[in-house]
């Protein structure tokens, strides 16, 4: 099972400013993975795929890079309804598909 | 409105079963692959089961395999999860999500339920 480890747990930053959340998986899953942001009370939303592919509606302040091992979203100028917990999710090898423990994104 | 509403959730103690449902509303069902994936109270994700668009294919996360069974109507939009020997470890919020790519499955998850909540307790 590929174990997905995301850092840092916790990220705080102020709106307007930008957010660069990591994950690691432990073993090569190609660019096999996504990003999700989940809200208190919310079922998650999907924001980026394969990696680097904005999900359909998601705007362009969120990014995602790497390949591999290493994965990071960037989300630039960060707005209030940013804050919120992220989760990267694998699919190289399956079953299960895995998600990271997440990181929470907290206002400074 | 496009929406994915589950249903079945509730108390149900050590050892019972419970079945859940996810009624597609709104979107394109029939097509695509179906998904289950939980979280406990406070903790993170956790994908349960999958199932093919048309119902002929299925795969299950270790710790439900052989517990869990999850099919589908697609005459009635719907989506099903049979739960049975039901454990306090299986307390979670269930949500049912729709696999990203049509006919085929990709294992990302572009729509989502809001999700139904089962307790296990006694």
């Amino acid at each position: 099972e590929i174990v997905l480890t995301q850092s840092p747990d916790t990220l705080s930053l102020s709106p307007g400013e930008s957010a660069i959340l990591s994950c690691r998986a432990s073993q090569s899953i190609s660019s096999y993975l996504a990003w999700y942001q989940q809200k208190p009370g919310q079922a998650p939303r999907l924001l980026i795929y394969d990696a680097s592919n904005r999900a359909t509606g998601i705007p362009a302040r969120f990014s995602g890079r790497g390949s591999g091992t290493d994965f990071t979203l960037t989300i630039s100028s960060l707005e209030p309804a940013d804050f919120a917990v992220y989760y990267c999710q694998q699919r190289s090898n399956w079953p299960p598909y895995t998600f990271g423990q997440g990181t929470k994104l907290e206002v400074k | 409105q496009v929406q994915l509403v589950e249903s079945g959730g509730g108390v149900v103690q050590p050892g019972g079963s419970l079945r859940l449902s996810c009624t597609a509303s709104g979107v394109t069902f029939s097509g695509y692959a179906m998904h289950w994936v939980r979280q406990a109270p406070g903790k993170g994700l956790d994908w349960v089961a999958v199932i093919g668009y048309d119902g002929t294919n299925e795969h299950y996360a270790d710790s439900v395999q052989g517990r869990f069974t999850i099919f589908r109507d697609n005459s009635k939009n719907t989506l099903y999860l049979h739960m049975n020997s039901l454990r306090t470890e299986d307390t979670a919020i269930y949500y049912c999500a729709r696999d990203l790519w049509n006919t085929g499955w990709s294992g990302f998850l572009d729509l989502w339920g809001r999700g139904t909540l089962v307790t296990v307790s006694s």
